[in-house]
């Protein structure tokens, strides 16, 4: 199973909500990504969690706080967001974040701000 | 960090060769040069890797330049699922993905 699944697929918001993302793989990787992409741009890097724990935070505002509670699960945490923080956010994970790993990515959640 | 370039889309006929260029002139000694694809409405996915010899597999064949300033991604045969958008990324260091702007393929019947 090369699968890695997000939920929701589409989600609306308000500035003043809190919700959260959630990603799921069963392939046994120990690094797992949190990218955010833009219409007609590459996706951005954001936070990468390896082992259970934090390594990269891509200078992103607090207002986004992930979380990941096992090696199998990565949530993305969202709270007083702006309308620019519309896009696609998407989950990937690989086998430990080498150089020659392959990522395998999640088909996204699509975020809409109101 | 190290950047690439890629020209915005290309065009090719179904059923025939295409050669996907990627310029990465600052990479460093020790980045591989990863392909990505992406289908409308999906994650991007793995195509193909390389450090510095010209690598196959069954999707596709990668060719870097000898001073690996350049890279060309070859699609032997296009078909329309091959329409998509293809990233160039240099893998500096680890964890480290830094995707380029990414070449919009299309595939005409």
């Amino acid at each position: 199973d090369t699968e890695v699944t997000q939920t929701p697929k589409h989600l609306v918001m308000g500035m003043t909500n809190k919700k959260s993302l959630k990603c799921e793989q069963h392939m046994g990787h120990r690094a797992m990504y949190w990218y955010k992409q833009k219409a007609k741009k590459p996706p951005e890097l954001m936070f990468v969690y390896s082992y259970e724990k934090l390594s990269i935070n891509e200078s992103v505002p607090s207002r986004f706080s992930p979380e990941c509670p096992n090696s199998s699960l990565l949530n993305l945490h969202l709270h007083a967001l702006q309308p620019e923080d519309s896009a696609l956010y998407l989950c990937a994970s690989s086998q430990e974040g080498q150089r020659t790993d392959t990522q395998y990515f999640g088909p996204g959640t699509r975020l809409t701000v109101l | 960090d190290a950047k690439t370039t890629q020209p915005n889309s290309m065009e090719s006929n179904e059923e025939e060769p295409v050669h996907l260029p990627c310029n990465h002139s600052t990479i460093s000694g020790t980045d591989y040069i990863h392909w990505y694809r992406q289908l409308p409405s999906q994650g991007p996915e793995y195509v193909i890797h390389g450090l510095t010899s010209n690598v196959n597999n069954r999707m596709a064949s990668l060719a870097i330049a000898e001073d690996r300033k350049s890279s060309t991604l070859i699609l032997h045969r296009a078909t329309l699922r091959d329409a998509a958008v293809y990233y160039c990324i240099l893998i500096s260091g680890t964890y480290k993905y830094i995707f380029g702007t990414g070449t919009r393929l299309k595939v005409l019947a």
